[in-house]
């Protein structure tokens, strides 16, 4: 089945800079890749998206990238600000799975003033 | 809309009691997928549902869990009889038909089995 790893687990970084998280996923049918903010003590909330036929996707300061040759995507989150502080998440899935997402083990994001 | 709501949102019951959790997906959705949340283990597929109908439960962990879809609109997730080890936040998620859509997740019941 498919396996998706999520690094760094952790990342603190000062507000304004930039944050950069990597995924790599091991089955190469998969084709929908979507990215999750949850909040403290909130549910997981899809912010981006990316479909295996684009390489790039922005929505305002964040951005998702594709390597589908390396089977790798990363989430980049510009300008940050305190309220992007959170748990972010991404997942893959193949069109014949139902839809059934694997998630990565998650990394926290601690924006500081 | 008013997104997948669950019931409880949260729960304390004692070893060994019959636990029962409840989601509505959003309506129109045709799966819907139960998910355990630990710190220690991160986000755990339990089962998901297409149309009503069981299409994967190989994430339950034990016979003491168990889930139905009686209806689109209707799912419950039991355990019986429950153990500490089962504490965690219960999400349920639901997607429309079709490729490459992500979940729309309830709020999730925090469970505690004392």
């Amino acid at each position: 089945g498919e396996n998706v790893e999520q690094h760094p687990s952790t990342l603190s970084v000062q507000e304004g800079d930039s944050a950069v998280i990597k995924c790599t996923y091991s089955d190469s049918a998969s084709n929908y890749f979507p990215w999750y903010k949850q909040e403290l003590g909130k549910r997981p909330q899809l912010i981006i998206d990316i479909r295996s036929n684009v390489g790039e996707k922005k929505d305002q300061r964040i951005a998702v990238t594709l390597n589908k040759t390396a089977k790798h995507f990363s989430l980049h989150i510009t300008e940050t600000q305190p309220e992007d502080s959170a748990v972010y998440f991404c997942a893959a899935s193949r069109t014949d799975s139902w839809g059934k997402l694997q998630f990565g083990a998650g990394t926290q994001v601690v924006v500081t003033p | 809309d008013a997104g997948v709501i669950q019931s409880p949102r949260h729960e304390v019951t004692e070893m060994g009691q019959e636990v029962t959790l409840r989601c509505k997906p959003i309506s129109g959705h045709n799966s819907l997928f139960w998910y355990r949340q630990t710190m220690m283990r991160g986000l755990e597929l339990l089962i998901y549902f297409n149309n009503n109908v069981p299409i994967d439960d190989s994430g339950m962990p034990e016979d003491r869990f168990s889930a139905k879809m009686p209806n689109a609109s209707f799912s419950t997730l039991k355990i019986q009889p429950s153990e500490p080890r089962d504490s965690a936040v219960y999400f349920c998620a639901s997607r429309p038909q079709g490729e490459d859509y992500g979940y729309t997740f309830g709020s999730g019941t925090r469970l505690t089995v004392v």
